[in-house]
């Protein structure tokens, strides 16, 4: 089936530095979302991405889907505390509507 | 803010004993999912459900079964927990197109001693 692999699987960084995961697959993706888990929370919906090569931005973090439609990013610039937290892509099966998780990527911003 | 409700949100058991985690959702979705997720670790789907009286087994095997008698209920029983039951259990729904955000509920945290 479908697989995503995310990486990296954690990443510390300094309060104001950047930040990026990415997810990547070998075959082509409809789509790609991405979610945002606090730690003790549940996931959140950050995003969904379905056009070859698209960028959106919600403030600090920059989404980009690759124009293959193998592979999207997550960008996050100058990092706050409140971005603490494991990040998820997700693709949807374009039979189904199921999504199938990657492993995550959690996030620690040293303040 | 989704409208989406777990309970319990911990439970702790001893061996053998049946447990149902209830789930309801006040967003008229027919799409319902439940997952499991161990700390730290990704999300695996146990069960979804595309409507009332659809369910279907995810891609984790499990021993659980659900139910989804009205659109806005979706539990999930286990008839004799296990030690390897200890998990968490997040229930989640979303609109009817094809592929969209789902909305997660706050997940039942569950021990099985």
């Amino acid at each position: 089936g479908q697989q995503v692999m995310q990486i990296p699987q954690y990443q510390h960084v300094q309060e104001g530095e950047d930040f990026t995961t990415y997810c990547n697959s070998s075959t082509t993706l409809s789509n790609i979302q991405w979610y945002k888990q606090r730690p003790g929370g549940h996931p959140v919906f950050l995003i969904q991405l379905v056009k070859s090569g698209e960028v959106k931005k919600q403030k600090r973090l920059t989404f980009q889907f690759g124009e293959a439609k193998k592979n999207s990013s997550l960008h996050i610039t100058a990092t706050q505390t409140t971005d603490v937290g494991t990040y998820f892509c997700a693709v949807g099966s374009s039979n189904t509507g199921k999504l199938i998780f990657g492993q995550g990527t959690t996030l620690q911003v040293k303040p | 803010e989704a409208d989406i409700y777990q309970t319990p949100r911990y439970l702790v058991i001893g061996t053998g004993k049946k447990i149902t985690l209830e789930c309801s959702q006040t967003m008229g979705h027919d799409k319902m999912y439940w997952y499991q997720q161990d700390p730290g670790m990704e999300l695996h789907l146990i069960h979804y459900s595309y409507g009332v009286n659809s369910t279907e087994k995810g891609d984790l095997s499990s021993e659980s079964t659900v139910s989804r008698i009205r659109t806005e209920h979706f539990p999930l029983t286990l008839e004799s927990a296990r030690p390897s039951h200890t998990s968490q259990y997040l229930c989640a729904s979303s609109e009817s197109a094809l592929v969209n955000e789902q909305y997660f509920g706050p997940g039942t945290r569950l021990t099985v001693t």
